[in-house]
This record gives C-alpha cells, sequence and structure tokens, in this order.
C-alpha cells in the first residue's frame, strides 16, 4: 500500500515571498504519478502540478515547481512570489500507473496561509 | 470546454436515510471517481466507474454504491446515513480509454450533513 505523508499542518508565507511545503512517500512500485491539489475555500480541488516519477528533471508551472527527488521518496512544492489568491489547503498525492483502473493516495493536507 | 459538475451543492439527511449524489465528468473524459473527505482531512478513495462497472473500491462499507450511466455521468448512493458519513463528497474524472491520462479533475464537491 501506498501511503503520502505532509508533515506541515500549516504555514504561513508573506505576499511576493517564497514558500516551500514538503510531501513524503512510500511506495514499492516504479511507475507512478505525483501531484499537488490545491483546496481553496471553495472547496474545488484544483490540479497545481504533476510530476512523472521516470521523469529526471523537475516539473514547473509559472510560479510554481517541485522538488521531486526519487531515492529519498521526496516531492517538495515550492511557490514563488506568493500571492493572496495562493491561501489554500495544499494535497500531496500518489497514483500508481497500471494502465487499468487507478485511484489518487492523498496526504493529511498542509494549510497555507499568505499575509500581507 | 465543460469541467467536473457534482449535484447538489448541499445536502441535509438524518440517520438511517439514504442519499443519492451525483456527478457528470469532464467532457471527453470515459471515467469517475469518488472521494470522501471528512473535515480537516485529504480526501479517500470510495470507488471508480469505467465501462459502467466498478473497476476499484476503496475500504468502504456495501452501504456505498454506485452507477455509471452510458453518457459516462454518475451516481453515488448511501444507504442507512450514520453521523459519521457527514463529509465533502468529491467527484473526480479521467480518461482510461485511448489515449488514456492518469491526471484526475475535480469536480466542487457536495457537502453532505447527517443529523
Amino acid at each position: 500500500a501506498q501511503t503520502v505523508t505532509q508533515s506541515q499542518p500549516e504555514m504561513s508565507v508573506q505576499e511576493a515571498e517564497t514558500v516551500t511545503l514538503s510531501c513524503t512517500y512510500d511506495t514499492s512500485e516504479n511507475n507512478y504519478y505525483l501531484f499537488w491539489y490545491k483546496q481553496p475555500p471553495s472547496r474545488q480541488m484544483i490540479l497545481v502540478i504533476r510530476q512523472e516519477a521516470y521523469k529526471q528533471q523537475n516539473a514547473t508551472e509559472n510560479r510554481f515547481s517541485v522538488n521531486f527527488q526519487k531515492a529519498a521518496k521526496s516531492f517538495s512544492l515550492k511557490i514563488s512570489d506568493s500571492q493572496l489568491g495562493d491561501t489554500a489547503m495544499y494535497f500531496c498525492a500518489f497514483i500508481r500507473i497500471t494502465g487499468t483502473a487507478s485511484k489518487l493516495t492523498f496526504g493529511t493536507g498542509t494549510r497555507l496561509q499568505v499575509t500581507l | 470546454d465543460a469541467g467536473v459538475t457534482q449535484s447538489p451543492t448541499h445536502l441535509i439527511k438524518t440517520r438511517g436515510q439514504q442519499v443519492t449524489l451525483r456527478c457528470s465528468p469532464k467532457s471527453g473524459h470515459d471515467t469517475v471517481s469518488w472521494y470522501q473527505q471528512a473535515l480537516g482531512q485529504g480526501p479517500q478513495f470510495i470507488f471508480q466507474y469505467y465501462e459502467e462497472e466498478e473497476r476499484q473500491r476503496g475500504n468502504f462499507p456495501d452501504r456505498f454504491s454506485g452507477h455509471q450511466f452510458p453518457n459516462y455521468s454518475s451516481e453515488l448512493n448511501v444507504n442507512a446515513l450514520l453521523l459519521g458519513d457527514s463529509a465533502l463528497y468529491l467527484c473526480a474524472s479521467t480518461i482510461l480509454g485511448q489515449p488514456s491520462t492518469d491526471t484526475q479533475y475535480f469536480g466542487p464537491g457536495t457537502r453532505l450533513t447527517v443529523l
């Protein structure tokens, strides 16, 4: 079974600063994807960024980037130039690549507050 | 491009009642998954439907059942509601047919309160 751990229940960052959210996971699989989802108070779970395990290059989406360390089973999210709209719960998630049915396994989330 | 939609937004039921939640997947998607998110927790996988069949199931009792229709939309049914069933129920869609993707896109959720 796969597990995802987010050890930071809450974090705070000032607007325009950079913040890093941590995530570790445990799996015996070799083919999988990792995701960061954002859930603002509106409750909609929004995809932030995705990383394929077979890719060595870290994924980047505008102000969001990841540090993927496969051997260490670590997958952190860096948010640069933080904005008030980044305030949300952030969930790290894992999915095993099977070609058939698949499910996401989520961490417990990190609540990020961006302040003025 | 229509995203994932869910109805209703909110629902209040009493213990022992039955509830049906509905989901329409993102345009072009053929697979629907359901997740339960208790307050302050990450979502937990309930089950996944593809080609109108349940393909995978999480650790949820048989009180939780589902259905997928030919147009790929899906229903989640919960019987004999318990107080502990109070949660946000999220629907996510993806593509298992070709070309497949392992990225799931979520709807806005249905908030179920059991009194």
